[in-house]
Order: structure tokens, then sequence, then C-alpha cells
């Protein structure tokens, strides 16, 4: 079946540092991948996506590519801030079927001034 | 603002008792999910309906039920609370077919803690 593994965290960074969180997924065809954040005391909401292989995805100075080769779909950020401060999630939906999402675990991102 | 309204915010109840969490979505969105959030085990889907009048199983359906009488609603029953349902809630919907592509619309969630 489908799977998302992110890394643990917490991960702790200062501001204006550089970050990355890992994804990496299994699925069977060619998946959609997402990446939402959900900030405190808040629901989910989507960050940014892709759909194809080698597509880079981005939004408020995040990216993730897609690598087909790997299996990956890694979250970075050239300078975080404190504002960036939340928990991430990876996520995948398979292009057939009942287009149920599967999430990683989530990655708590705690940025410090 | 468009959007998945859930009430109520949160809520204690007692073990033993019975409770309708509600989500009500004005996006016209054929699917809709309910999913809960412990700490440590991310995002778990409870039930699912991906359109109105039919409605699924998820990864942790037991002590749940929902049920799908038209496009907007889609509310979530627990039967007989017990501890281990104290959780976040979040209700959650995609436009059929947008699933893969357009992301998916989440709710602000129910925070319920059973005693």
């Amino acid at each position: 079946g489908n799977s998302v593994t992110q890394m643990e965290g917490p991960v702790t960074l200062s501001e204006e540092a550089f970050l990355t969180i890992n994804c990496t997924y299994t699925a069977t065809g060619y998946p959609s991948l997402f990446w939402y954040v959900q900030y405190p005391g808040e629901g989910l909401q989507l960050l940014l996506k892709a759909t194809k292989a080698d597509d880079k995805g981005s939004n408020k100075g995040f990216e993730a590519t897609y690598r087909k080769e790997t299996t990956s779909f890694h979250l970075e950020k050239g300078s975080v801030q404190v504002s960036d401060s939340a928990v991430y999630f990876c996520a995948l939906s398979r292009s057939g079927g009942s287009y149920i999402p599967t999430f990683g675990r989530g990655t708590s991102l705690i940025v410090h001034p | 603002t468009a959007g998945i309204t859930q009430a109520p915010t949160s809520q204690i109840l007692a073990a033993g008792r019975s409770m309708t969490l509600r989500c009500t979505q004005d996006m016209r969105h054929n699917a809709m999910y309910w999913y809960r959030q412990d700490l440590g085990l991310g995002l778990r889907l409870i039930h699912y309906s991906n359109t109105a009048g039919t409605t699924g199983k998820g990864e942790v359906p037991d002590g749940y039920s929902v049920s799908r009488a038209n496009t907007d609603d889609f509310p979530l029953t627990l039967a007989s609370a017990v501890p281990s349902q104290t959780s976040v809630y979040f209700c959650a919907s995609s436009g059929l077919g947008q699933g893969a592509n357009g992301g998916y619309t989440f709710g602000s969630g129910t925070r319920l803690t059973v005693v």
C-alpha cells in the first residue's frame, strides 16, 4: 500500500537558517505529492504540491522537488523565520480510485529568534 | 469565506455518553473525510465519503459512525465515548477528481476530551 515517511522532529533552528525536512514515499503508479502546514491551533493548509516527476512545487519561499528515482519530496527553505514555526506534513494522493490522501506523521519545526 | 466549519471547537465528554461532531462545507466538494490527530501518530483516517449517499471505513473506524445525507454535511458520531477517543478531530474535503491535483481543505478541528 501507500506510505509516507518523514524525518522525526522537532527540528529546531535559528532564524535565517536553512531548512530541510526529508520525506520519502512508497506508492504504486504515479502519485501527486503535497506538503501541508499546520500552525498552532489550526487545521492543515496546503503549502505546495507537485503532480509529476521532476516538478518543483514552491510557495512562501518553500520548495520541494518530486524525485521519482529516489521516491522523495524533501521540503527546503533557504532562510526560515520565527513565523514558520509549525508542523509540516508530507502527503501523497493517487490519481485514480478514491483519491484518499496518505499523510506522514508530521515534523514539528521550531524557529528561534 | 468559503471553507469547512467544524463544531464544537472543543468538548469535554463523560465516558459512555454519545456525541456528534459536526462538519459543513460550502465548496460543493464531493469527497469528505474525518481524521483524528494524536501526538506521535500523525493523522489517521476514520471514515470518508466520496459522494453524498456513500461512506467508507478508514484506518481507525471502530467506535465511530458517519452519514452523508447531502453534499455539504458530514457528521461524525461517537455512540459511547471511551477515553481512548480523546483526540483532535479534523474534517476535510476535496473536489471530485481534484484530490490528486488540487489538494484538500481542512477545518480548524474539534478538540475532544473523554473523561
